[in-house]
């Protein structure tokens, strides 16, 4: 079964804060993704990369950046937190075959 | 208009009921059709994935796609209290599986 551990289950930050969120997948994929996950509009695309030290801007990848130094690890950084980055955060690896998409439990972010 | 829509209830059954999940969507390139279900506090995870228009059935959930009218649903027979979740639908066009296109959840119920 494919692993996605997020570390960080429940952060509480204060504005102007640099956060980061860990990612790591144990199946050896190329393809990592983040999303933020809000009630009313679902799933939003953040960052995603198809390899290591690549990245990709999603659909709101302001105020947002990503690292990607090892192919198991994709971190998503918050270099100034605001209140309205608090959200769900959601890291997520494809299945290469079907592009089912698997995820960690997620980290809710509050910033204060 | 949103590329996805779904409903976001919540909607609440009585445990033996069926329910009716529905997606509607715009974009016609959409080829491949996923149901994830989301315990609370919990990521996502794939419940049902079919490609191309038709019905797909396991054990109590059948996915049914209708194309030609852009809508897609999710039954489930005979609810069960650990039913109850989020429902999301899922989308995404060929050559380009990963990335999807979600609803934005529909929360459901299932009481004893």
């Amino acid at each position: 079964d494919v692993k996605v551990t997020q570390s960080s289950r429940y952060l509480v930050k204060r504005t102007g804060e640099k956060v980061f969120l860990e990612c790591v997948q144990d199946m050896d994929h190329e393809n990592m993704f983040w999303y933020r996950q809000d009630p009313g509009l679902g799933l939003r695309l953040i960052y995603f990369s198809y390899d290591v030290k690549m990245k990709e801007k999603g659909d709101i990848p302001e105020g947002y950046s990503v690292s990607r130094e090892k192919k198991e690890r994709f971190s998503l950084i918050l270099e100034s937190a605001s209140t309205n980055q608090t959200s769900m955060y959601l890291c997520a690896t494809p299945a290469s075959n079907t592009g089912e998409l698997f995820f960690g439990e997620g980290s809710r972010l509050t910033v204060l | 208009q949103k590329e996805v829509e779904q409903d976001p209830g919540p909607l609440s059954v009585p445990e033996g009921a069926i329910v009716s999940l529905n997606c509607t969507y715009s974009n016609s390139a959409f080829q491949y059709f996923m149901w994830y279900r989301q315990y609370s506090r919990k990521g996502p995870e794939l419940l049902m994935y079919t490609y191309s228009s038709g019905n797909k059935e396991d054990g109590r959930f059948t996915a049914q796609v209708d194309k030609s009218s852009k809508y897609i649903s999710l039954f489930i027979r005979d609810s069960q209290p650990s039913d109850s979740a989020t429902y999301l639908c899922a989308m995404s066009r060929p050559y380009n599986t990963d990335k999807l296109i979600f609803g934005t959840g529909t929360r459901l119920q299932v009481f004893p």
